[in-house]
């Protein structure tokens, strides 16, 4: 069956500090890969979108980067956070009209 | 540009009275349109979906309409129940675009007792 993998569920990052989320699918290949956000109180927003190794769209300029090194796996990174970068991100999955979303990562800079 | 515009973007109801929200898209064609629960704080959990030639879609209290004519689709909640208090995203997903997902700003919903 197709799951999704996000960690870390919580995190707690000093200002300026690096930042690694990954995202893992299983069950499915060539997936389109989606890196979204969501401020306190507000939609989501979204950041960078994949639809195969190494094609990265973005969609907001902004201080995060993606990477997607292998089919099923899509990382969301950070060389040196802001506060602005506290939020609650999502990673989801489509493919033919199927989708499905992580459980999040809440991230506080602090 | 395509785009997906829900309304209201928030609303208060007491429990055990209904509710309709709505949402507007520009997009077309579409593969299909989704209608997703977000507690707070986790990802969002698919309520219905629905392709462009359906009309309803029914998922206990939850009912989605969709009127491909006017582009727009409709969750009407039945009989409101304290655990339905979350945000309701639409979702349109787009064929000629690898079926991107194109997202609402979603409704967020409070029951209170």
């Amino acid at each position: 069956s197709q799951t999704i993998h996000q960690w870390p569920a919580t995190l707690v990052q000093p200002v300026g500090s690096p930042l690694s989320l990954e995202c893992t699918v299983e069950g499915t290949s060539n997936p389109n890969l989606y890196w979204y956000r969501q401020a306190a109180g507000r939609g989501l927003q979204l950041l960078f979108y994949s639809i195969g190794i190494d094609q990265i769209s973005s969609e907001v300029p902004q201080n995060l980067s993606a990477s997607r090194p292998q089919d099923r796996q899509f990382i969301l990174s950070s060389k040196k956070l802001l506060l602005s970068d506290s939020g609650f991100y999502l990673c989801a999955w489509s493919l033919r009209g199927e989708a499905f979303f992580g459980q999040g990562t809440r991230l506080t800079v602090v | 540009k395509n785009q997906v515009e829900q309304s209201p973007q928030s609303l208060i109801i007491l429990e055990g009275k209904n509710c309709t929200l709505q949402c507007n898209y520009t997009v077309s064609p579409f593969s299909n349109l989704r209608w997703y629960k977000q507690d707070t704080g986790r990802g969002p959990v698919s309520l219905t979906i629905m392709t462009f030639s359906e009309n309803t879609k029914s998922n206990g209290r939850y009912t989605a309409t969709l009127d491909a004519d006017t582009k727009q689709s409709s969750l009407h909640i039945t009989a409101s129940q304290l655990s339905d208090s979350a945000s309701y995203i639409c979702v349109v997903s787009i064929p000629n675009a690898g079926n991107m997902l194109t997202f609402g700003g979603g409704t967020r919903l409070m029951v209170k007792p």
